[in-house]
């Protein structure tokens, strides 16, 4: 367990609605990460953090954003939410800093965020 | 990743088998491995990980075997037991790389009955 606790668990909102899941660790890793996890795809890297005010997009960024104000938060906003981000969203930190601005080590996920745009 | 197409593979074991999930990954630079398993309704778990230096690592009922030759990668668990049955996913990164960080396959669906 790596103390990280992701909130709502689950949520249904509308086409159109923001919606902002947090990402909330307990241990001061620096690294931080967001993935979406759909059928056929996989998990993909939405954004990362590696420290305060430090973020990055992954590879799937586009209708998301991030940000890290402290070291024990990291939001995920949806500035107005599509049905093609019906996802489960996990986040992630990482233990391990030796070398790439993403880290290296394993990764540990959090349980994960149901999300149901309608 | 290691498979295309919406729908998971998916491997059915009695209980007591030996498993064999194969992965094959996509980028020859990548350096690092890593094997997660997937309950369901919750977070990727970290089973087992290889650097590219290495042919094979156990574990603990587990392991990992890698061929650079043909960038293919398995995870073998002895004796599967039925709380084994999960979506088990390959993930690879290439360390050097600035911008490294790992991607994930799709997943292989196991699934242990008595």
């Amino acid at each position: 367990d790596a103390g990280i606790t992701q909130s709502p668990r689950h949520k249904v909102t509308e086409t159109g609605t923001p919606v902002t899941l947090r990402c909330h660790q307990t241990e001061n890793h620096r690294y931080m990460y967001w993935y979406r996890q759909d059928p056929g795809h996989g998990l993909r890297l939405i954004h990362y953090s590696y420290g305060v005010k430090d973020t990055d997009k992954g590879e799937v960024s586009d209708g998301y954003s991030v940000s890290r104000s402290k070291t024990e938060d990291f939001l995920l906003t949806l500035e107005s939410a599509t049905s093609s981000q019906t996802s489960v969203y996990f986040c992630a930190i990482t233990t391990g800093a030796s070398g790439g601005r993403t880290g290296t080590g394993e990764l540990f996920f959090g349980e994960g965020s149901r999300l149901t745009v309608l | 990743g290691e498979s295309v197409g919406l729908h998971l593979p998916t491997l059915s074991v009695q209980e007591g088998d030996n498993s064999i999930i194969n992965c094959a990954y996509s980028n020859s630079a990548s350096d690092y491995f890593i094997w997660y398993k997937q309950e369901s309704g919750k977070g990727p778990q970290f089973i087992i990980d290889i650097r590219s230096n290495m042919d094979k690592r156990q574990g603990q009922r587990v392991t990992v075997l890698l061929n650079k030759t043909v960038k293919h990668l398995s995870l073998q668990i002895a004796a599967t037991q039925p709380g084994d049955s999960a979506v088990y996913f390959c993930a690879e990164i290439d360390r050097g790389s600035t911008l490294g960080r790992l991607y994930f396959g799709r997943g292989t669906q196991l699934t242990v009955w008595p």
